[in-house]
């Protein structure tokens, strides 16, 4: 089946760039998403990327994806103290079923210091 | 904006209990899901539901059940809870009408099985 991994901590000073890496196994998804989970609260969308893209930049987050490698990444610019959470990537299944079920990365805690 | 609300935030049971995790949706989507979230575990998809009265297993459905009666709620049941039941659970809801498969998440309910 699918996998799907991410380191399980990282830790940056504030005002230094984050990056967040991923590796899936499905080389047919569709979609692939960074989702963000605040302390005590839900998984938010953060950004995604269609598969046939390498590379899309959304204000201070850029999310770069290596098909070949079945690798992506979530940049973060000028990291804030706001920014701690915990990062999913997420892999979608083809869009010709029904269901759209996504695979899930083991999530990233991302602490930022002072 | 889409809501997806989950009954509790936090739920204390004890074990052989019955439990109800209820989800409610207001955008009309068609698709549900329920997941569980654990530390260094990521999210597992327990079960989803592409249509009312629909049903299908995820990847960890042992000792869970669901049931969708109406379009906006998708309700969690664990017939008998046991201790390694004890998690977060989450709930997600999707449309076949946006393009990209995107989840909406509730809150969560930080269950504990005692």
């Amino acid at each position: 089946g699918e996998d799907v991994e991410q380191s399980l901590f990282l830790s940056v000073r504030e005002g230094d760039s984050s990056v967040i890496n991923c590796t899936y196994t499905d080389s047919s998804s569709t979609y692939l998403y960074w989702y963000k989970q605040e302390p005590g609260a839900g998984l938010q969308l953060l950004t995604y990327i269609f598969s046939n893209m390498d590379m899309k930049q959304d204000q201070r987050l850029t999310v770069l994806l290596n098909k070949k490698d079945k690798h992506l990444s979530l940049r973060i610019a000028d990291t804030q103290t706001g920014d701690s959470a915990i990062y999913f990537c997420a892999e979608g299944d083809s869009p010709t079923g029904g269901g759209n079920k996504l695979t899930f990365g083991t999530g990233t805690q991302l602490k930022v210091e002072l | 904006d889409v809501k997806v609300t989950q009954s509790s935030r936090y739920l204390v049971k004890r074990t052989g209990e019955k439990v109800f995790l209820e989800c409610v949706q207001d955008m009309d989507h068609e698709n549900m899901f329920w997941y569980r979230q654990d530390p260094g575990l990521g999210l597992r998809l327990i079960y989803f539901s592409y249509d009312v009265k629909m049903k299908e297993k995820g990847d960890i459905p042992e000792g869970y059940s669901v049931s969708r009666e109406k379009k906006e709620r998708f309700s969690l049941i664990l017939e008998s809870a046991s201790t390694n039941q004890t998690s977060m659970y989450l709930c997600a809801s999707s449309s076949f009408r946006g393009a990209q498969e995107t989840q909406y998440f509730g809150p969560g309910t930080r269950l504990t099985v005692l």
